[in-house]
């Protein structure tokens, strides 16, 4: 199994401005996920983030607002860019090897609060 | 992407047995269907997935149907701490085994 971190754990945030999110896990892993979300809602893939090389984002999630960084096979950031009260969200990090068959393991996640 | 659907909401009495559904009649062949559940304030935690044949663990079973289009998440003595929004989700095989989350069941167990 897989122990993830994140940090902070929580924040309130003034409109307009940005916030980096760590994901720290303690063993290698081949495959990182970033996901949000929104009070009272499921869960939705954000993008994954790929060591070495730009995230893969899905549909409805650019860049500009949502950067992602890997630098290395434990750890990864993502940055929410001049943010507006809809980016109000729990902001989650997972983590699992390459295979279809690997467990899935989730961050306790961040709570991210913008007025 | 395969779709899942599940039902809202369901009630269980404590000790008795917990059938929660699943419909994905989108997956595709290579397509893992995995379960999760998630408590107040917390991240997801897993409880199990499979493929095709039928899974046991400590925590549940797993039954999936002869075609794949729908799958059952088994609870054979639901306690006070099982209750949790579960989570019915499909990963891909081939992208790095991506999940796709349904809207998920909130289970409430009553004493």
């Amino acid at each position: 199994s897989a122990v993830i971190s994140q940090k902070p754990s929580r924040d309130i945030c003034q409109r307009g401005t940005s916030l980096t999110i760590q994901c720290q896990v303690d063993s290698q892993v081949t495959m990182m996920f970033w996901y949000r979300q929104q009070p009272g809602q499921s869960l939705t893939l954000i993008a994954t983030a790929n060591q070495g090389s730009e995230a893969t984002y899905e549909s409805g999630f650019v860049i500009d607002k949502f950067p992602i960084s890997r630098p290395n096979l434990t750890f990864s950031t993502l940055t929410v860019s001049n943010m507006s009260p809809e980016d109000s969200s729990i902001y989650l990090c997972s983590a699992k090897g390459y295979s279809g068959t690997d467990t899935q393991y989730f961050g306790p996640g961040t709570r991210l609060t913008v007025l | 992407d395969a779709k899942t659907t599940q039902p809202n909401s369901m009630e269980s009495n404590e000790e008795e047995p917990v059938h929660l559904p699943c419909n994905h009649s989108t997956i595709s062949g290579t397509d893992y269907i995995h379960w999760y559940r998630q408590l107040p304030s917390q991240g997801p935690e897993y409880v199990i997935h499979g493929l095709t044949s039928n899974v046991n663990n400590r925590m549940a079973s797993l039954a999936i149907a002869e075609d794949r289009k729908s799958s059952t998440l088994i609870l054979h003595r639901a306690t006070l701490r099982d209750a949790a929004v579960y989570y019915c989700s499909t990963g891909s095989y081939n992208q790095g085994g991506k999940l796709i989350f349904g809207q998920g069941t909130e289970l409430s167990v009553k004493p």
